[in-house]
């Protein structure tokens, strides 16, 4: 399953199929994004980064691709199972100069991703 | 595990109540955040610190306030709760030079009624 266009707030893929969710971020300075997960009643917890100098990381069934030239940020993730659902958030840090290297991570719009059995 | 730990988990509070939501980290993280999360799901940040005696106003307006006497302490305070403050609220930490971005509390579900 494949999320479309800039941002799908759902997406419903069969077990044991790929995911790739889609985001879109803001700032071309930007020199850091992440991936978090989101399941029901916990906080974000961290999936996986990747530093603007990159294309591609991978991890454990989990890949993040990065395209500084639009702007776009995907994850893919391998043989999904009911474990993954979860609601996805991408987010990019902006450096501030005043500060070193960390600026505030600003955060994309969620995808809910829900697997069937 | 994570080491930041929010409470309340849940609240349910009257009009006009004064509430302070907690926040502990045990990472030593000198920044701290406050996000509200709303039913859509985006993560607005309404306070930030980078350190003891530092508070700073989010991206997002709000009508609360925030205080860090201590490192591992970031208490949120509503002085009159209204039920347009109705929310998830989530505590993050990081450490500069931190590769893994934020570590989250999971958060106080508050209703106001």
């Amino acid at each position: 399953g494949e999320s479309v266009g800039l941002h799908l707030p759902t997406l419903s893929v069969q077990e044991g199929d790929n995911s790739i969710i889609n985001c879109a971020y803001s700032n071309s300075a930007s020199d850091y994004f992440i991936w978090y997960k989101q399941e029901s009643g916990k906080g974000p917890q961290f999936i996986i980064d990747i530093r603007s100098n990159m294309d591609k990381r991978q991890g454990q069934r989990v890949t993040v691709l990065l395209n500084k030239t639009v702007k776009h940020l995907s994850l893919q993730i391998a043989a999904t199972q009911p474990g993954d659902s979860a609601v996805y958030f991408c987010a990019e840090n902006m450096p501030l100069p005043e500060r070193g290297s960390q600026g505030n991570l600003i955060f994309g719009k969620g995808t809910k991703l829900s697997v069937k059995p | 595990e994570a080491d930041i730990y929010q409470t309340p988990r849940y609240l349910v509070i009257g009009t006009g109540k004064k509430i302070t939501l907690e926040c502990s980290q045990t990472m030593g993280h000198d920044k701290m955040y406050w996000y509200q999360q709303d039913p859509g799901m985006e993560l607005h940040l309404i306070h930030y610190s980078y350190g003891v005696n530092s508070t700073e106003k989010g991206d997002l307006s709000s009508e609360s306030t925030v205080s860090r006497i201590r490192t591992e302490h970031f208490p949120l305070t509503l002085e009159s709760a209204r039920p347009s403050h109705t929310s998830q609220y989530l505590c993050a930490s990081s450490s500069p030079g931190q590769v893994y971005g934020y570590t989250f509390g999971s958060g106080t579900r508050l209703t106001v009624v």
